[in-house]
């Protein structure tokens, strides 16, 4: 079954509003949790590193004050996209390690923004 | 240079077929290399690691050449099911530092 989840699953959305969208882990706790986008025909790009009880760190090009993280428990992130674009539109996948090595991935957020 | 490189494809192949994928990787400080495999609107989802002495699981073959910063999966006696995009993902020693290729589509025709 599915070990990360997200919410929604896809959002439509008008340019200059926030979206907010949610990653959680099912039984089990994630005090680190990644954020990445994917633009159609691209690769995964890790936009953030979401720390639970402390600042995201975010990679080099993503603006901070744009994506906010909140990590505020150890199953459950947010990135809110604000004022959004119709550039921002893409693929926003999460992740986070249960135990081992794997990464899991949630099923992923779609974004239009119109 | 992109740090994570995979031929786009599309591949396209008849059941029964051995298709084979090239990945190649920049940073040769990388520690740990997979394959994932991505369905048309999902997420990735692992499909192996690579190892150095090389590793197969059932009809799936992954290689890693540290020296020529190179990685490869075959997938022999392809099935219909097996056609989706195959991510060449490398990383570095922390979660934070994994680099996906772009992925190479793969569609197993009847």
């Amino acid at each position: 079954g599915a070990v990360v989840s997200q919410h929604p699953s896809w959002v439509i959305c008008k340019s200059g509003t926030s979206v907010k969208i949610e990653c959680r882990s099912l039984d089990f706790q994630a005090t680190t949790m990644f954020w990445y986008r994917q633009f159609p025909k691209q690769s995964l790009m890790l936009m953030a590193t979401s720390n639970e009880g402390s600042k995201a760190t975010y990679e080099q090009g993503v603006e901070k004050d744009k994506f906010l993280i909140n990590h505020a428990s150890l199953t459950l992130s947010t990135l809110t996209v604000t004022s959004a674009h119709p550039e921002d539109s893409s693929f926003y996948i999460c992740s986070a390690n249960r135990g081992s090595d794997e990464q899991y991935f949630g099923p992923g957020t779609r974004l239009t923004v119109t | 240079r992109k740090e994570v490189e995979q031929d786009p494809g599309p591949f396209n192949v008849p059941e029964g077929a051995t298709v084979a994928f090239n990945c190649t990787y920049s940073n040769s400080a990388s520690q740990s290399f997979f394959w994932y495999r991505q369905d048309c609107r999902k997420e990735p989802k692992l499909l192996m690691s690579v190892y150095s002495s090389g590793n197969e699981d059932g009809r799936f073959t992954a290689q890693l050449n540290r020296a020529s910063q190179y990685i490869s999966l075959l997938i022999r006696d392809s099935k219909l099911s097996d056609s989706a995009t195959y991510l060449c993902v490398v990383r570095g020693y922390n979660n934070n530092d994994m680099r996906f290729g772009a992925g190479t589509r793969l569609t197993v025709k009847p």
